[in-house]
């Protein structure tokens, strides 16, 4: 019953790599979404999928790109990672939109670039 | 202004105790409310929805005041496990992306 999982749990980069989020959902949600927290910022949306071959800008989309694979994953991708990306990222999936206001998270990848 | 706002606590509360948090959202045309809990280091997880008439799960008590744009939270009967952070969630209006958007969270702890 593995739900959302997120790959790497951990990871440090140096300013100017790039690497990618892994995500994949096993519950046939349709929405897909990434989020970053900061401290005293809450939640942020990155970028969102609302379903299988669409994907749209949220609140804080510069510096990342996303690929909706298929339905099961969603990945984030950095291409010149920044201080400032420094977080920690969720993923999480929705049946359908937010109507329900339900979100299925991961369990997080902490990302720490020097 | 943030959309969402909370007091971001700590609440230190003894077990048994009565605690309430709130809200203040800052879009008048939002549509839904929810709470979400997140445990330390851990995925926030959906604990409740707010309804306009208020609603309530167990020792959980939710309610919504459109006209002052507030929603509160009551846990009564405080027990340990209820240490967590609780994030106020609010849906966009019908004309928007219909994103949630998360507060950044009440730290809540329960002592013996």
């Amino acid at each position: 019953n593995a739900g959302v999982t997120q790959t790497p749990k951990f990871q440090v980069l140096k300013t100017g790599q790039s690497m990618t989020l892994q995500c994949a959902q096993d519950m046939n949600h349709n929405s897909m979404y990434w989020y970053r927290q900061d401290p005293g910022m809450g939640l942020r949306l990155i970028y969102y999928s609302a379903s299988e071959g669409t994907t749209d800008k949220g609140e804080v989309p510069n510096g990342y790109n996303v690929s909706r694979l298929n339905k099961r994953e969603f990945s984030l991708r950095l291409e010149s990672a920044a201080p400032s990306q420094t977080s920690v990222y969720f993923c999480a999936s929705s049946l359908q939109g937010t109507n329900t206001g339900e979100l299925f998270f991961g369990e997080g990848s902490r990302l720490t670039v020097l | 202004r943030k959309e969402v706002e909370q007091d971001p606590g700590p609440f230190n509360v003894p077990e048994g105790a009565t605690v309430a948090f709130n809200c203040t959202y800052s879009n008048s045309a939002s549509q839904s409310f929810f709470w979400y809990r997140q445990d330390c280091r851990k995925e926030p997880k959906l604990l409740m929805s707010v309804y306009s008439s208020g609603n309530e799960d167990g020792r959980f008590t939710a309610q919504l005041n459109r006209a002052s744009q507030y929603i509160s939270l009551l846990i009564r009967d405080s027990k340990l496990s209820d240490s967590a952070t609780y994030l106020c969630v609010v849906r966009g209006p019908a004309t928007g992306r219909r994103a949630l958007t998360f507060g950044s969270g009440t730290r809540l702890q329960v002592q013996p």
